[in-house]
């Protein structure tokens, strides 16, 4: 089963900038994922996407962030403010029966 | 507490010798899946294998097995014939919970990862 890419594949912007992270799975997937992983540390769960709504987020999913599927394709993240901690690397996954698929990642880097 | 413990931020082995890379669970839900990615220096998440917590048998996936040890929450992935291109990060994470069909879509919780360095 093919993994979703995404766009770009790195971004650099300014503290307090928008930026829009992109995926795009293949059609007819429901499950969707975002993950980031800061430098040197572990994968963590941002947010999960079914059916074209949030279905579960954590704690770091704050009110800074958001997704959408605006198109039924392409898949976003957006993160409205940025801040110097908000570089990462960002994953979206598909998800599968068993297991589920990740993307390259886009690389954040805030300044 | 940690829900996905590995305890080896480091491994060596020998190339075409076998190494085991450590994994520990800790969950009350009676259904949940474990997993393994691969991360290499290049970044991307590559998917190993998994195991549900209910398959009677370990999962294996060419020269990659899982070892999987209910009783002791443990999911050790075994790399068998380790190769050049087996040096990398590798994480554990756990999926809980899942629908009345089996099936679940929930979120991944990893462990901190183990980097695995093979030597020539």
């Amino acid at each position: 089963e093919p993994e979703v890419t995404q766009t770009p594949s790195h971004q650099v912007t300014q503290m307090g900038q928008e930026v829009i992270l992109r995926c795009v799975p293949i059609s007819n997937h429901l499950y969707f994922y975002w993950y980031r992983q800061i430098l040197g540390q572990k994968v963590e769960f941002l947010v999960s996407f079914y059916n074209n709504e949030i279905s579960e987020k954590s704690e770091i999913f704050d009110d800074q962030f958001s997704v959408e599927r605006p198109d039924g394709s392409n898949f976003t993240l957006k993160i409205r403010s940025t801040k110097l901690e908000d570089s990462a690397m960002y994953f979206c996954a598909r998800g599968g029966r068993e297991t589920q698929y990740f993307g390259p990642g886009t690389r954040l880097l805030v300044l | 507490a940690q829900k996905i413990t590995q305890t080896q931020p480091g491994m060596f082995v020998q190339e075409k010798e076998a190494v085991t890379l450590d994994c520990t669970y800790d969950t009350s839900d009676p259904s949940y899946g474990l997993f393994w990615y691969k991360q290499p220096s290049s970044g991307e998440m590559i998917f190993l294998i998994y195991q549900g917590s209910y398959d009677q048998q370990n999962a294996t996936e060419g020269r990659y097995s899982l070892n999987f040890q209910k009783a002791r929450k443990s999911a050790n992935l075994v790399i068998s014939a380790s190769q050049l291109g087996d040096s990398a990060m590798y994480f554990c994470a756990m999926r809980e919970g899942s629908n009345a069909g089996g099936t679940s879509y929930g979120k991944l919780t990893f462990g901190q990862g183990t980097i695995l360095t093979v030597h020539p």
